[in-house]
């Protein structure tokens, strides 16, 4: 089947340590988007991929990195820098130049 | 920037009930999404318009272009709608700007 995995579903970090979530599809698709969610809040977005080895920031990349090495994964990194960490990561993919975002079904980022 | 607002923010209906969800924008846009997330997080796409109204089974979804507006109605609503229903819009090649959410809980 067709579609968008992330993982893990959950993810504890320690204190200034490193994490990387995972995001894979295999809908051939060539734009690929990695947004966080905070209760109250709406969907903002960290990074977003247009091409492979191409990404741009979006409104809150601090703190945040990611890779696109392959069309099919756009891994992201929560580094130490993001001093408030908890909350839910979705990523989406879409064909390039249409609007309609597929998303994955997210990981939930806690900080011990 | 686009700025989205939604409302209401909670909806509590009974089932059976005509359920309508808006969306205001405060730039043009070139298209406007509906979006449904489910208690476990997972969204889908529920609708992609730029004019006029769209209609899935029960749901259905207008835009009003020039008063920078769209609704989301759902009709004889029933428990499974229960959800939060996002709007978000696109102008031109900027990413897509999200609203904060409506939450709709249906009791049976």
């Amino acid at each position: 089947d067709g579609g968008i995995t992330q993982s893990p579903k959950y993810l504890f970090r320690k204190e200034g340590q490193n994490v990387t979530l995972s995001c894979e599809q295999n809908l051939n698709h060539d734009a690929m988007y990695w947004y966080r969610q905070d209760p109250g809040q709406g969907l903002r977005l960290i990074y977003y991929s247009q091409i492979v080895n191409d990404f741009q920031k979006g409104d809150i990349a601090e703190g945040y990195s990611v890779s696109r090495e392959k069309k099919e994964s756009f891994p992201l990194t929560v580094t130490s820098a993001q001093k408030n960490p908890t909350a839910f990561y979705l990523c989406a993919s879409s064909i390039r130049g249409v609007e309609t975002q597929y998303f994955g079904p997210g990981t939930r980022l806690l900080v011990l | 920037k686009n700025e989205v607002e939604q409302s209401p923010q909670n909806l509590t209906a009974q089932e059976g009930e005509f359920i309508t969800i808006n969306c205001s924008y405060s730039v043009g846009i070139s298209a406007l999404h509906w979006l449904q997330q489910h208690p476990g997080g997972g969204i889908v796409s529920l609708f992609m318009l730029s004019s006029g109204k769209k209609k899935h089974g029960r749901l259905i979804a207008t835009i009003n272009i020039q008063e920078k507006h769209s609704s989301l109605h759902i009709t004889a609503s029933h428990p499974r709608d229960s959800a939060v229903y996002i709007c978000a819009v696109v102008s031109g090649n900027t990413p897509l700007v999200f609203g904060k959410g409506t939450r709709l809980s249906v009791i049976a």
